[in-house]
């Protein structure tokens, strides 16, 4: 059974970058692609990107010049880093799996807050 | 990219049917048949219920359909159950080869 943990800050600071991190168990990262996602408080997702089992990522466009996604094969983990942080980047951060054009396995999520 | 257009919420008894529309345009919903669905209840992570418009993930129950019509698709829960209350989410692939979320869909069991 795969499963996938992300950890990372709760608190960051407007103008910072936020680094996350998801730990992938029960299956190989690098024969999948992965995914982020994200909720603001209240609202609905936000599809962030992804990265394929080759390392190539495609970006929202709307976050593209912020965000990047990489994969560590050998600690079997996924990695967000979204720069300059405000307010509006409050979320609950999603890792997913990417798999047949579903996500289909998902992290229980992390709360980032953008505060000073 | 937009966000795609599904109802805030909807409502149905017991036993009941209901649908949920989700609305893109031809760059979107209307050019693949890559949409799917999510269910979220409070406090969880979304669920995978319905991939390539109408395909089932193992294990979801067949109460949950999909369909597509041009720019919309639907999602269509028969012998509505209590624990089917929840928030839907569609996502369609784009032309940009990104992908896009619907708004979310409160559904309420009456």
């Amino acid at each position: 059974q795969v499963q996938l943990q992300e950890s990372g800050p709760g608190l960051v600071k407007p103008s910072e970058t936020l680094s996350l991190s998801c730990a992938v168990s029960g299956g190989s990262i690098s024969s999948f692609w992965w995914t982020w996602i994200r909720q603001a408080p209240g609202k609905g997702l936000e599809w962030i990107g992804y990265i394929s089992n080759t390392a190539t990522t495609t970006y929202n466009p709307s976050l593209k010049s912020r965000v990047i996604i990489l994969v560590d094969t050998s600690k079997n983990q996924v990695s967000l880093r979204l720069g300059s942080m405000t307010a509006a980047d409050t979320a609950v951060y999603y890792c997913a799996r990417y798999y047949s054009r579903g996500f289909d396995y998902w992290g229980q999520g992390t709360l980032v807050t953008v505060s000073s | 990219q937009s966000a795609l257009t599904q109802p805030a919420s909807v409502s149905g008894s017991p036993g009941q049917s209901i649908t949920i529309s989700c609305t893109g345009t031809s760059s979107d919903v209307g050019g693949y048949n890559y949409v799917s669905w999510y269910q979220q209840h409070p406090g969880k992570a979304p669920k995978l219920m319905i991939y390539d418009v109408s395909k089932w993930p193992s294990g979801v129950s067949t109460r949950f359909s999909g369909s597509k019509s041009g720019n919309t698709a639907s999602l269509t829960i028969s012998g509505l159950q209590a624990e089917d209350e929840a928030d839907y989410y569609c996502i369609s692939y784009t032309t940009s080869y990104t992908w896009v979320f619907g708004g979310g869909t409160k559904l309420t069991v009456l």
